[in-house]
């Protein structure tokens, strides 16, 4: 299996912009999550579906982030527009079932400049 | 709601010798427990994991945790450290109620000395 897939690995933008990231999770998973990183707040929790359906997303910082998951196999987490303290890593990561265990992509560095 | 508490932010250890990380849970019942571990520019991979059953479990690359539930504690261990070991740890915990949502500690940076 491939793992979860993110793109674009890197993400270079001027403030202002919209931004689209995007998460192709592991076959057969049913769980998918966004996660932001930053040296001042840690891993941060998002938002997360199941079998495609929002449940929480609370950790949605403001209006200008939306994420959607129109498939299993496909979900896109956007920002417009962006600001400058949006710089992070977002990582998306995918599980299944009852298992807890969640698997990460590799990420995707956002800068805005 | 569930917490994680990983108390030290910064460990260094010399090569060969031995590491515990530790970490500190906050939950009512027992917990779903993780270690998972981030080299620079990676995504996290699990380490090791404890449902329930026997409280000293095994994991990848000679880890080892304990999950201690008097002292809400789950520290990882490991007897000789590698100088690939330099990382970053989380700690993490998920709730049965939860679906499958993960609750994570600030994360341990492990820098290893030749």
């Amino acid at each position: 299996d491939a793992g979860v897939i993110q793109s674009p690995r890197h993400e270079v933008t001027e403030m202002g912009q919209e931004v689209t990231l995007r998460c192709k999770p592991i076959s057969g998973h049913d769980y998918l999550f966004w996660y932001r990183q930053t040296m001042m707040r840690g891993l941060e929790l998002l938002i997360y579906f199941n079998n495609n359906v929002p449940i929480d997303d609370s950790g949605m910082p403001e209006d200008r982030f939306s994420a959607k998951m129109p498939n299993a196999s496909f979900s896109t987490l956007k920002i417009q527009p962006s600001e400058p303290r949006d710089s992070a890593v977002y990582f998306c990561a995918s599980s299944s079932g009852q298992s807890h265990i969640q698997y990460f992509g590799a990420g995707t560095r956002l800068s805005v400049l | 709601a569930q917490s994680v508490t990983q108390p030290d932010i910064h460990i260094t250890v010399s090569e060969g010798a031995s590491l515990e990380l530790r970490c500190n849970y906050s939950y009512g019942a027992t917990p779903y427990l993780f270690w998972y571990v981030q080299s620079p520019g990676q995504g996290l991979q699990l380490l090791l994991k404890y449902f329930s059953g026997d409280t000293l479990v095994q994991g990848i690359k000679g880890f080892e945790a304990e999950f201690k539930r008097s002292q809400s504690s789950f520290n990882l261990r490991k007897p000789s450290v590698h100088w690939s070991d330099a990382a970053e740890y989380f700690c993490a915990v998920g709730a049965g109620n939860a679906g499958n949502m993960l609750t994570f500690g600030g994360g341990t940076r492990l820098m290893v000395k030749p």
